[in-house]
């Protein structure tokens, strides 16, 4: 089955700079690669998606890169902003679509 | 658009007992998930429904975990009995079923099993 590491686990910057999150996936038949936010107790929300026919995705402050050939997909923040605080957990799509495998999330900090 | 609801939001039981969580999807999404998520971790599946069909319950502990979804659309997941290491929070999603492959979660059911 696939399998989605990411890195790092925890993430820490300054208000305004950009923060990025990377993650890797083995089954090279994945095509579709979700980003969700969860904040503490609450629902995980789906913020930014790519699927494999687009190399890059923006979506004002937040942008997604797929490398299909080395099997990885980052999520990039500009702007930090303190809401920006989150967990954040990449997944990709094995099994048709429908199954989601999930990272193990990454905890971002933006300090004031 | 009314998003996924579940119910209860919260429950403790003592290890042993049986406990439900309920689901009630987007309107219109005929794939309907059930994922557990544990402390500091991603979300796994545990299973997916196509309208009233189980399609993918590879990840589902049947010697005591359990699931209905009649007539298509609300779901019920059981634990029946309950063991400490179930504490989690049980999380529903939706999607369309077809392209595109978006799930939309619900809030969850944050289980404590003592």
């Amino acid at each position: 089955g696939e399998n989605v590491e990411q890195h790092p686990s925890t993430l820490s910057v300054q208000e305004g700079d950009s923060a990025v999150i990377k993650c890797t996936y083995s089954d090279s038949a994945s095509n579709y690669f979700p980003w969700y936010k969860q904040e503490l107790g609450k629902r995980p929300q789906l913020i930014i998606d790519i699927r494999s026919n687009v190399g890059e995705k923006k979506d004002q402050r937040i942008a997604v890169t797929l490398n299909k050939t080395a099997k990885h997909f980052s999520l990039h923040i500009t702007e930090t902003q303190p809401e920006d605080s989150a967990v954040y957990f990449c997944a990709a799509t094995s099994g048709g679509g429908y199954k989601l495998s999930f990272g193990a999330g990454t905890t971002v900090t933006v300090r004031a | 658009e009314a998003g996924v609801v579940q119910s209860p939001r919260y429950k403790i039981i003592e290890k042993k007992q049986p406990v439900a969580f309920w689901c009630n999807p987007i309107s219109g999404h005929n794939t309907l998930y059930w994922y557990r998520q544990n402390l500091g971790q991603g979300p796994e599946l545990l299973i997916r429904y196509e309208n009233e069909e189980a399609v993918d319950d590879s990840q589902l502990p049947k010697d005591r975990f359990s699931a209905e979804r009649l007539k298509g659309v609300d779901s019920t997941l059981k634990i029946q009995p309950a063991e400490l290491g179930d504490s989690a929070v049980y999380l529903c999603a939706s999607s369309t079923g077809g392209e595109p492959y978006e799930q939309y979660f619900g809030p969850g059911t944050r289980l404590t099993v003592t």
